[in-house]
């Protein structure tokens, strides 16, 4: 079974530019996550779809990131413009369900650094 | 809101002896706990969860770990430590939100 795909796998830009990153769930999993993780921490939810539709995006810092699911697969989620401080591994998983018993499986993550 | 602590930032262990990782949560109600393990340059692999039932799970790698609810405590423990298992441990708990996690631990594994 192909696990959470995720691209571009590591990436470099100057703070006020804009970047993109790209995710593809197992197959099948309807519940879809994107975490960031800063050197030093835990990874912190940034944003919940359940099919195409945002559960939880509570901690997104709407004024620079946005994501989205449109057809309910893949996802994007993009940072514009970048600070210094978005410096970060940015995680992307998924689960079968958003049901608390679903196991929650991660991909190897974005790492991005802003410069 | 549910919350993690890992009190322990580092830890250095001897190849083949055992290991303890240290993990505190707050919530409320029945937790759901979770072990993961990062390797550098990787994503979060599960190693075992907790949802009811048995106290003690067994997990991948050898890892086990113990709920203790009077302590709200989640220890994660293997009893002989092997050089692969140098990563970074985060225990996480779910409740009414996903994946909360606590801020890690990192174990090194010398000769």
């Amino acid at each position: 079974e192909a696990g959470v795909a995720q691209s571009p796998r590591y990436k470099i830009i100057e703070k006020r530019q804009s970047v993109a990153f790209w995710c593809n769930p197992i197959s099948g999993h309807a519940t879809l996550y994107w975490y960031q993780q800063i050197l030093g921490q835990g990874p912190k939810l940034l944003i919940q779809f359940q099919n195409n539709g945002v559960v939880d995006d509570s901690q997104l810092p709407k004024d620079r990131f946005s994501a989205e699911r449109l057809k309910g697969v893949d996802s994007t989620l993009k940072i514009q413009p970048a600070k210094l401080e978005d410096s970060a591994v940015y995680l992307c998983a998924s689960s079968l369900d958003r049901g608390i018993g679903n196991t929650i499986y991660f991909g190897e993550g974005s790492w991005l650094t802003v410069v | 809101a549910q919350s993690v602590t890992q009190p322990d930032i580092h830890i250095t262990v001897s190849e083949g002896a055992s290991l303890e990782l240290r993990c505190n949560y707050s919530y409320g109600a029945t937790p759901y706990l979770f072990w993961y393990v990062q390797s550098p340059g990787q994503g979060l692999q599960l190693l075992l969860k907790y949802f009811s039932g048995d106290t003690l799970v067994q997990g991948i790698k050898g890892f086990e770990a113990e709920f203790k609810r009077s302590q709200s405590s989640f220890n994660l423990r293997k009893p002989s430590v092997h050089w692969s298992d140098a990563a970074e441990y985060f225990c996480a708990v779910r409740g009414n939100t996903p994946l909360v996690f606590g801020k890690g631990t990192r174990l090194s594994v010398i000769a």
